[in-house]
């Protein structure tokens, strides 16, 4: 199975605050990463597909770069509404598996 | 509008049989473009992905559960039906289900979730 390992496991940040949040897959996963936030007693949200590419209705100050076996989520400026824990998410060979998730809290 | 509900008991004794019920609506489980998977979340822990059943009735499951679960879909009645044997406590968790676009295998629409504790 492929590894997926997100680091930090936890950050602390201020509204308006720029955050980056990283993936690496234990063997090149190509471009077939996601990201999805999950809020406290909710479910996982999509935000970013096939590494860069923006979901619908999700605001422009998410973006995802990398390849191969390194990725990034960025949030250009923190939100109130950006606070939650975020997974990366490999689809390239299955099974499917997850990161073990970034919590981002406020500092 | 694309929504989708589990449903299945809220408690289960260990050694027992889970089956859970996705219900989809707004989309049908005959679109190629489209497919849907279960996952799960334990109290506190990461997301898991647990099965996925794309239109044609092809099927992957989580290695680890591979021997445990049977995912299976009725396309007349829109709903997608998972099975896990010999449960146990640390199967506990929320359960979901998720419409899966083929571009890209992204989780674009998620039910709500059910819960399910394992306990005698």
């Amino acid at each position: 199975d492929i590894q997926m390992t997100q680091s930090p496991s936890s950050l602390s940040a201020s509204v308006g605050d720029r955050v980056t949040i990283t993936c690496r897959a234990s063997q090149s996963i190509g471009s077939y990463l996601n990201w999805y936030q999950q809020k406290p007693g909710k479910a996982p949200e999509l935000l970013i597909y096939t590494a860069s590419s923006l979901q619908s209705g999700v605001p422009a100050r998410f973006s995802g770069s990398g390849s191969g076996t390194d990725f990034a989520l960025s949030i250009s400026s923190l939100q109130p509404e950006d606070f939650a824990t975020y997974y990366c998410h490999q689809i390239s060979s299955a099974p499917w598996t997850f990161g073990q998730g970034t919590k981002v809290e406020f500092k | 509008q694309v929504t989708l509900k589990e449903s299945g008991p809220v408690l289960v004794k260990p050694t027992e049989t889970l089956t859970l019920t996705c219900t989809v609506s707004g989309f049908s489980l005959s679109n190629v473009r489209m497919s849907v998977s279960w996952l799960r979340q334990p109290p506190g822990k990461a997301l898991e992905w647990l099965a996925h059943i794309f239109s044609n009735d092809e099927k992957s499951y989580s290695t680890s559960l591979k021997t445990r679960l049977t995912i299976s879909k009725d396309t007349s009645k829109s709903q997608v039906v998972l099975t896990m044997t010999n449960m146990d406590p640390v199967d506990t968790a929320t359960y979901y289900c998720a419409r899966t676009l083929i571009r890209g295998y992204a989780m674009d629409v998620w039910g709500q979730g059910t819960t399910v504790t394992v306990s005698s």
